[in-house]
């Protein structure tokens, strides 16, 4: 089992291009979560997805912000007109079940700089 | 809302020194608690996970202790590596799947 998958492991971007995040679950695991990590912050919630839904999106910054797991494929999260302040470790989880009845495992993450 | 809480910030010590890492929660009604490392630019490995009504867990030289009723758990290192090196997270988990983090603990292993 390769854990989870997040690519680009890097990604830099200037002001107002968008930047894509990608993440592949581990096999089998049908939830996945993002997560944001802002230099000398802690790890914040920001989306729980399952196969074609949101179920909680309450971390999510309303504006340029999106994510979707679609039936097939990887978990795509979407920031539209970057700015610098996106400049973030973005990491990604999934899990079996709810993630209150299992372990998550977390991705190397990818780490967007914004120029 | 939930705040944790980690003390020490950093941590140095000499190699196969025993050491505790302290993790603090402000809400105790949680699911599971779970303990990760993170190496330098990398990703989140997670060490033990503790469910709301277990008391402690153990992985080799790794031992994790919950108090709900104090909100508090630990992570005890035992005869501590320079392998060991890392930030230590704890990670609360409540309602809505979210887990709450710790700012971690940077520990280092002198050789």
């Amino acid at each position: 089992n390769a854990g989870v998958m997040q690519n680009p492991r890097h990604l830099v971007r200037r002001r107002g291009q968008e930047a894509r995040l990608r993440c592949s679950p581990m096999k089998g695991h049908s939830h996945v979560y993002w997560y944001r990590q802002l230099p000398e912050e802690g790890l914040k919630f920001m989306v729980y997805l399952q196969k074609e839904n949101i179920i909680d999106e309450s971390g999510m910054p309303k504006e340029r912000f999106s994510a979707e797991f679609p039936k097939e494929g990887p978990s795509i999260l979407r920031i539209q007109q970057v700015v610098r302040g996106d400049s973030a470790a973005y990491f990604c989880a999934s899990s079996t079940l709810q993630v209150m009845n299992t372990e998550a495992f977390f991705g190397q993450g990818t780490r967007l700089t914004v120029v | 809302k939930q705040e944790v809480t980690q003390i020490p910030a950093a941590l140095s010590v000499p190699e196969g020194e025993n050491l505790v890492l302290n993790c603090s929660f402000t809400d105790s009604a949680i699911y599971n608690l779970q303990w990760f490392r993170q190496d330098p630019g990398k990703g989140l490995t997670s060490l033990l996970l503790i469910q709301s009504s277990q008391r402690e867990q153990t992985s080799g030289r790794l031992n994790a202790s919950l108090d709900k009723s104090s909100g508090r758990s630990t992570l005890y290192i035992a005869a501590s590596q320079p392998g060991d090196s890392a930030t230590y997270l704890c990670a609360a988990l409540n309602t809505g799947n979210q887990f709450y983090f710790g700012t971690g603990t940077s520990l280092t292993v002198i050789p």
